[in-house]
């Protein structure tokens, strides 16, 4: 069965601190990784979209790794702020068709 | 318009109620997705148009649920009978090429609460 893991559930972290969220894939085959953030209320805004061929890519103060071999997927946070307070969603895209399979989402709060 | 826009916000509807969510994606797009989101859970696929052609209505849980697009921009998601099971944000997504492998744009969604 395709499958997206993240980890962890939820986060609590201090203003400034940086974090790395974890997510686990057995979708096949692979087309493609997505990070998604989403605020409370609102839709998923992009992050990052990973094809197989790329290991690393940044946007601002996030990037996101991914090891195609191992199936694993990082998004590292580095100085948060609390506007960073959101879920953040791992997606994969399965070769060959148009589906998405969403991860549950790590939820991310940042405090003073 | 310059994203995806949704409506109603927010609907509550009586179980065995009609409802009818509106998508306006983003002009141009060929791509049309609806998800159902739970609370607390990732999306989950409905179904998918290219232009005005439903391609995928696998994800659509019961024949309570219609989708459209006749005139390949603004779709609407109608859930016929509504159960409290239905109960979820429902998201709409635009993107500008044919399938996913392009950027998707989601909406805010509509938050349906059936009584």
């Amino acid at each position: 069965k395709n499958q997206v893991e993240q980890s962890p559930q939820s986060l609590i972290i201090l203003e400034g601190k940086n974090c790395t969220l974890q997510c686990n894939y057995t979708v096949s085959p692979f087309s493609n990784l997505r990070w998604y953030k989403q605020d409370t209320g609102r839709g998923p805004v992009s992050l990052t979209i990973m094809t197989f061929s790329e290991n690393t890519k940044s946007n601002g103060r996030y990037t996101a790794t991914l090891d195609a071999d191992t199936k694993q997927s990082s998004l590292h946070i580095t100085a948060s702020q609390l506007s960073d307070s959101a879920s953040y969603i791992c997606v994969v895209e399965r070769g060959g068709g148009n589906k998405l399979t969403f991860g549950t989402g790590t939820q991310l709060k940042v405090e003073l | 318009g310059a994203g995806v826009s949704q409506s109603p916000r927010y609907k509550v509807a009586k179980r065995g109620q009609d409802v009818a969510l509106r998508c306006d994606p983003i002009s141009g797009h060929v791509s049309l997705f609806w998800y159902q989101q739970a609370l607390g859970q990732g999306p989950e696929f409905l179904t998918y148009f290219q232009n005005e052609a439903q391609l995928d209505k696998s994800g659509l849980p019961s024949d309570r649920f219609f989708a459209e697009r006749p005139e390949g921009s603004v779709s609407t998601l109608k859930i016929q009978r509504t159960q409290q099971e239905d109960s979820a944000v429902y998201l709409c997504a635009s993107s500008r090429l044919a399938a996913n492998t392009g950027e998707l744009f989601f909406g805010e969604g509509s938050r349906l609460t059936v009584l």
